[in-house]
């Protein structure tokens, strides 16, 4: 009940096709993050939904919360090579505000 | 601003041996502070978490342990390392949360643990 599902597990596009991933859990959530992390790097925060049916837009990125608050999805469009990683949901976890539960990711690759 | 510094960035040693690995973050007070192993599959793993000084939680039984003798310090240990405990240790700290709202969590630079 705690855990978020994201789909796919891997996606490999050519620099400027878009690309989305999806996280989705059975339970409702208070609010979803979104981290990066690049090869060999560390996760980075990159946002948090809290309302539902919100909708976040960072340069290329696009983030959106379920109206149901139960799924997320990350969308960025025309890819290009800086954004080859892994984009990590994570949801509040065992009822707290201080515990995350993470996603699996979905590494993305583009080819230039 | 804050910093996170995690050491060392690498780490070899032989199965049986112990290890202590550090994390000590600064420009901020009363942290929460979290050690996760990220093992290939690329998943995040919760270990431990720490609310404030000397509160240690463990989400996992295994033959490590955790300990924040000061504020803004917090360590991981094992008195003797198995072959399953190689990985990417990874340390964060996020801002003591507001009632209602996860704060989000930053990361250290990770520590590459092989056991061999």
């Amino acid at each position: 009940g705690q855990q978020v599902m994201q789909i796919p597990q891997y996606q490999h596009v050519q620099e400027g096709e878009d690309f989305t991933t999806y996280c989705n859990s059975s339970t409702t959530l208070s609010n979803i993050q979104w981290y990066k992390q690049r090869p060999g790097g560390h996760p980075v925060f990159l946002i948090q939904l809290v309302k539902s049916g919100e909708v976040k837009k960072q340069k290329r990125l696009t983030f959106q919360f379920g109206e149901a608050k139960k799924n997320s999805s990350l969308h960025i469009t025309a890819t290009q090579t800086t954004d080859v990683g892994t984009y990590f949901c994570a949801r509040n976890s065992g009822g707290s505000n201080y515990k995350l539960t993470f996603g699996k990711g979905t590494l993305l690759t583009v080819n230039p | 601003s804050q910093t996170i510094h995690q050491w060392p960035a690498t780490l070899v040693q032989p199965v049986g041996s112990p290890l202590s690995l550090e994390c000590t973050v600064e420009g901020t007070s009363n942290p929460n502070l979290y050690w996760y192993r990220q093992a290939a599959g690329r998943g995040l793993q919760l270990l431990f978490y720490s609310v404030g000084i000397g509160q240690i939680s463990s989400e996992v039984p295994q033959n490590l342990s955790a300990s924040r003798p000061q504020d803004r310090q917090f360590i991981l240990s094992s008195k003797k390392l198995l072959l399953s405990d190689s990985g990417f240790y990874l340390c964060a700290w996020s801002v003591s949360s507001g009632k209602f709202s996860n704060q989000p969590q930053h990361f250290g630079d990770g520590t590459r643990l092989s056991i061999l």
